[in-house]
């Protein structure tokens, strides 16, 4: 079966450090690939997308992925974060052709310590 | 333009009890879905749509209904209420992209639901 596994349940850091969250999706031919966040009490929203063409992805608010294909892989960074970046975020695979049919991994917590 | 909104934000149910969740969008978009969150599982596919008059399963259908009879709107019935839906709902729908297969989704504010 179709799956997405994120490597960190919960991460804890202190302004300004830099930000890495795993993720992995297992094989099912071609992908989109999306990273959601999801503020304490809101909806889900989307930071970035891929879907095809250069493999180093730029979202909102400073955030950057990138998709490593021969390793099934699409890990989010940020070279330096802030308070307001305390959410959940959410790696999402969508295989070719399912529409908005997302499989989402189980979500990574971030805190960050002012 | 108000989105995705759902209604209720909130319910409490008591086990066998039905009821249906609210989902209406007015940004024309063809295909809508449901997903529930719960705590360590991310959000899982109830039902989608990708089109009025037509429904389909997706990852975890099992105890819900829906139906599609326009464009708008897309709701979710719990026709028997268990324990085991207590759950935080969000419906989506999808801003297609041309020759992708896909898009982006836009998700409602969800609606928190507690079954005893």
């Amino acid at each position: 079966a179709q799956s997405v596994s994120q490597h960190n349940h919960h991460v804890i850091l202190s302004e300004a450090a830099s930000l890495e969250l795993g993720c992995n999706y297992s094989y099912g031919g071609t992908v989109n690939l999306f990273w959601y966040v999801q503020y304490p009490g809101q909806h889900l929203q989307l930071l970035l997308k891929y879907f095809s063409g250069d493999p180093l992805v730029k979202g909102i608010k400073g955030f950057e992925a990138e998709f490593i294909k021969s390793k099934f892989s699409f890990n989010l960074r940020k070279p330096s974060v802030q308070w307001s970046d305390t959410a959940e975020y959410f790696c999402a695979v969508n295989y070719g052709g399912s529409q908005g049919n997302l499989i989402f991994g189980k979500g990574t917590k971030l805190s960050v310590k002012p | 333009n108000a989105g995705v909104t759902q209604t209720p934000k909130f319910q409490v149910l008591k086990t066998g009890q039905s009821m249906t969740l609210q989902c209406a969008q007015d940004m024309n978009h063809e295909y809508m879905s449901w997903y529930r969150q719960d705590p360590g599982m991310g959000l899982r596919l109830i039902h989608y749509s990708v089109g009025a008059g037509i429904t389909d399963q997706g990852e975890v259908p099992n105890g819900y209904n829906v139906s599609r009879s326009t464009t708008e709107d897309f709701p979710l019935r719990l026709l028997s209420a268990a324990p085991s839906q207590t759950s935080v709902y969000f419906c989506a729908t999808l801003r297609s992209l041309a020759g992708l297969g896909t898009g982006e989704l836009f998700f409602g504010e969800g609606s928190r639901l507690t079954v005893l």
